[in-house]
């Protein structure tokens, strides 16, 4: 089945610097989304690209989708300690569906 | 609010029993969805639904069993034939592809 990669497993910064998480999909997706779950919590919805090439940013935030809407990355600039939580990317191969990706935890140290 | 709710927030299950997960939207979506997240681990598919009395299974359907008799509610039953049922489910509703909303999750251990 489709299977959704995400790379680095774990990730610990010191607070100011940058992160960037990566997101591999076995199949072509009709878009991409991005979630974030804060320690104990559930996931919240960040963004979500759909066409090829495409970049967003929030804030911070930046957001690629690749030209073979197989990958994806996820760039947080300066990070702060209201950055911990894990990153999921997710992807529906079809209408419905979503297949989330293994996530990368981010601990910021202060 | 809109939202979506599950509950218990909780809940102990004993060897050998059936319990079932509640999981409510009124956002008006039309598919919901179920995920388990075993600890430091990803979300795994168990059972999604576009439409009312129609679902189908995910990578992990074993031990599980849903229905979808209102387009609100979409619970989850873990059957004693899931063998190792501790685990934080969540569920979540979405209109076709788009943002996927979830619940609070349930925390779901054996005892």
């Amino acid at each position: 089945g489709q299977q959704v990669m995400q790379i680095p497993q774990y990730q610990h910064v010191q607070e100011g610097e940058d992160f960037t998480t990566y997101c591999n999909s076995s199949t072509t997706l009709s878009n991409i989304q991005w979630y974030k779950q804060r320690p104990g919590g559930h996931p919240v919805f960040l963004i979500q690209l759909v066409k090829s090439g495409e970049v967003k940013k929030q804030k911070r935030l930046t957001f690629q989708f690749g030209e073979a809407k197989k990958n994806s990355s996820l760039h947080i600039t300066a990070t702060q300690t209201t950055d911990v939580g894990t990153y999921f990317c997710a992807g529906p191969p079809g209408t419905y569906k979503y297949i989330f990706g293994t996530g990368t935890r981010l601990k910021v140290l202060a | 609010d809109g939202g979506i709710t599950q509950s218990p927030k909780y809940l102990f299950r004993k060897e050998g029993q059936n319990v079932t997960l509640s999981c409510e939207q009124n956002l008006n979506h039309d598919a919901m969805y179920w995920y388990r997240q075993d600890p430091g681990q990803g979300l795994r598919l168990i059972y999604y639904s576009q439409i009312v009395n129609d679902f189908q299974k995910g990578d992990i359907a074993e031990g599980y069993s849903v229905s979808r008799e209102k387009k609100e509610s979409f619970p989850l039953t873990v059957t004693s034939a899931q063998k190792n049922p501790t685990a934080f489910y969540l569920c979540a509703s979405s209109i076709a592809a788009d943002e996927a909303f979830f619940g609070q999750g349930t925390r779901l251990t054996v005892v």
